[in-house]
């Protein structure tokens, strides 16, 4: 079974500083980690996925998301947050083994940027 | 732009009185997924059809229904709402490829409330 974990329900920094929205998952062999962006009364938006390769994966509006295989984790990460990134972000796995690309999805995690 | 459409954004039914919400796409996507949303907590997968295999989850009740008629539309009926029904429905789409590393796309969801 496949499961993810988003410890932080909220994560406050201020505009111009770092940001990091955590995620860990359990999955057998290797996972399929995606991240998904959720602004107020919209659907969710694809930020960036992790299937193999390059460890730190870069994806839109400047996020970067870290492959830790040791530490089983994949966090969200922006080196300069904006008010703009305020919103719900989900972390999701898939096993690579389900062809119909069945995802579990974190609780989310809100993020709120300060001016 | 390509895009999954969800139609009508909102919807306000009476207790009992069955509901449909649309949703279409112009991605040409084999797989498309219903989820619903309460309160900003995870999205939960209802059903998912690949291509016009339909896979209903263990635990989505018997009162959820879906119709896909043709690759661009589908539906969710819902025979019954209850009150316990009221939250975001998420249309979702993604490209099975056969390695399952293909992102979800997602409609502006559809936001139900029982009366």
């Amino acid at each position: 079974a496949q499961s993810v974990a988003q410890p932080e329900d909220q994560v406050n920094v201020a505009e111009g500083n770092p940001l990091t929205v955590k995620c860990t998952y359990s999955v057998s062999g290797n996972p399929y980690l995606f991240w998904y962006v959720q602004y107020p009364n919209r659907g969710l938006q694809f930020l960036l996925k992790y299937i193999t390769g390059d460890n730190l994966v870069k994806g839109s509006y400047g996020f970067e998301a870290e492959f830790n295989k040791s530490q089983t984790s994949f966090h969200l990460k922006k080196p300069s947050a904006l008010v703009s990134d305020s919103a719900l972000y989900f972390c999701a796995v898939r096993d690579p083994h389900t062809n119909a690309g069945k995802s579990t999805f974190g609780d989310g995690t809100t993020l709120t940027v300060k001016p | 732009d390509a895009m999954v459409i969800q139609n009508p954004r909102y919807q306000v039914t009476q207790f009992g009185k069955p509901v449909t919400l649309s949703c279409s796409q112009t991605l040409n996507h084999n797989v498309m997924y219903w989820y619903q949303q309460k309160s900003s907590q995870a999205p939960k997968l209802l059903f998912h059809y690949y291509d016009k295999d339909f896979n209903n989850e263990a635990d989505t009740p018997d009162n959820f229904q879906s119709r896909r008629p043709n690759t661009s539309f589908c539906f969710l009926d819902i025979r019954s709402p209850g009150l316990g029904d009221a939250a975001m429905y998420l249309c979702a789409t993604s490209r099975a490829d056969g390695r399952g590393n293909q992102p979800q796309h997602f409609g502006d969801g559809t936001r139900l409330s029982i009366l």
